[in-house]
């Protein structure tokens, strides 16, 4: 059963850099979502992909994060210059209709 | 704008011990509500969703319940293996993001 899968599973950065993570999703599904989850909170929606096309951004993601689905497969999410509050756990999922699966996740960590 | 609360916090239970787990919810036009469990360091796993008032799913020790403005995830006789965050979201009408409660942390006692 291959899942969600995503990778790195931990990123030890320091401010100022670029950080990528990538996600691959559940081959049949089209939709796709980034989330960001900190200590004791919930995810947080961060963007929605529909095939390759970004359908929706949340007002989280500022200018420093760009995501990108070429193709409409894999997914990617990039972080440039990083800052120490940028430090979470980053989850992708990727659903067929309205039922949301999610992979590991990405721990962020930024020095 | 919609909104998720999950309650109590924590819940510390001994084995075989059966409660409730809580959440309140505001939505404009509820798609679906959602449950599910997170384990340390790990993705959410889906457990259940449920779509309207009076529905009710069962999966092995747990089941979910809805009405208009709450859901809950019963647990009858937990095992220590139950350990985990319960993680209570919402999709509303016309949206793509489901919006997540804060969880309750549950610890099963032998």
């Amino acid at each position: 059963d291959t899942g969600v899968s995503q990778d790195p599973r931990h990123k030890i950065t320091k401010r100022g850099q670029n950080v990528t993570f990538r996600c691959d999703p559940i081959s049949e599904h089209n939709r796709l979502y980034w989330y960001r989850q900190t200590l004791g909170q919930g995810p947080e929606f961060l963007t929605y992909f529909q095939n390759e096309a970004q359908l929706e951004k949340s007002r989280l993601l500022s200018d420093r994060f760009s995501a990108e689905r070429p193709k409409g497969s894999f997914s990617t999410l990039e972080i440039q210059r990083t800052e120490q509050g940028d430090s979470a756990m980053y989850l992708c999922a990727s659903s067929p209709n309205l039922v949301q699966y999610f992979g590991p996740g990405t721990r962020l960590t930024v020095t | 704008e919609d909104q998720v609360t999950q309650s109590p916090e924590a819940l510390r239970l001994q084995e075989g011990e059966s409660s409730s787990l809580n959440c309140s919810y505001t939505v404009s036009g509820l798609r679906g509500l959602f449950w599910y469990r997170q384990d340390p360091g790990k993705g959410p796993e889906f457990l259940f969703t449920l779509y309207s008032a009076g529905e009710e799913k069962e999966k092995e020790r747990l089941k979910a319940t809805l009405t208009k403005k709450e859901s809950f995830l019963h647990i009858t006789a937990p095992k220590p293996e139950d350990s985990a965050t319960y993680l209570c979201a919402v999709l509303s009408g016309g949206r793509n993001d489901m919006r997540f409660g804060a969880g309750t942390r549950l610890t099963v006692k032998p």
